[in-house]
């Protein structure tokens, strides 16, 4: 099964840019969709296809996926946007999604 | 816009089963795939399996092989998800989730049910 890997935390001051990478082999021949999801609340996709943002997502957010790793990458970091990050391709050799572990970013 | 309404949070014993419901208003979910997720306390997000109710097929994951059933409604646009021969490794919140724009990725989550496993 492909596996997903995320560092479990990263941290930026409000104003700042954060990146949350997403591993995976060759992950870059992959669609990529990440979540947001904050404490008590069900998930939230905010970047679709490696990049594409849904209505009602703030053009902060923004997406990219290259050889081995994925990148969200989040301008302006706001307290707001303190949540756990989750990365998901479909793996096609099983014909399922795989979610990466999540990163929790925390805004100081 | 399609939302998903998930039952209430429910306390199970080691050993019983557990049927959530997960219903969409605004709309019918029978040409999508409804996916269930589980969340552990403190953990990640762990796909369980799918059901697309128009044709009545799932797919279940492997480690829930045997002891999850999904079911689905069209009538009242409602899915089921029942876990049985739970274990207190069962305490976690359920979610269902759609994909409207494609079978891919989720844009349409339920709120979560709790379910917690205690004797």
């Amino acid at each position: 099964s492909y596996v997903l890997t995320q560092p479990p935390s990263v941290s930026v001051a409000p104003g700042q840019t954060a990146r949350i990478a997403c591993g995976g082999n060759n992950i870059g021949s992959e669609s990529v969709h990440w979540y947001q999801q904050k404490p008590g609340q069900a998930p939230v996709l905010v970047i679709s296809y490696d990049s594409d943002r849904p209505s009602g997502i703030p053009e902060r957010f923004s997406g990219s996926n290259s050889g081995n790793a994925a990148t969200l990458t989040i301008n302006r970091v706001e307290a707001g946007d303190e949540a756990d990050y989750y990365c998901q391709v479909w793996d096609t050799s099983s014909d399922h999604p795989v979610f990466g572990g999540g990163t929790k970013l925390t805004v100081l | 816009q399609v939302q998903l309404v998930q039952s209430g949070a429910e306390v199970k014993k080691p050993g019983s089963s557990v049927k959530v419901s997960c219903k969409a208003s605004g709309g019918t979910f029978s040409s999508y795939a409804v996916t269930w997720v589980r969340q552990a306390p403190g953990q990640g997000l762990e796909w369980m399996g799918r059901i697309i109710p128009i044709f009545g097929s799932a797919n279940y994951a492997q480690k829930f092989q045997g002891r999850v059933t999904f079911t689905a409604d069209e009538f009242t646009s409602t899915a089921f998800m029942e876990l049985s021969s739970l274990r207190s490794e069962g305490t976690a919140v359920y979610y269902c989730a759609i994909g409207t724009r494609s079978l891919y990725y989720f844009d349409i989550w339920g709120q979560g049910t709790l379910v917690t496993v205690t004797s």
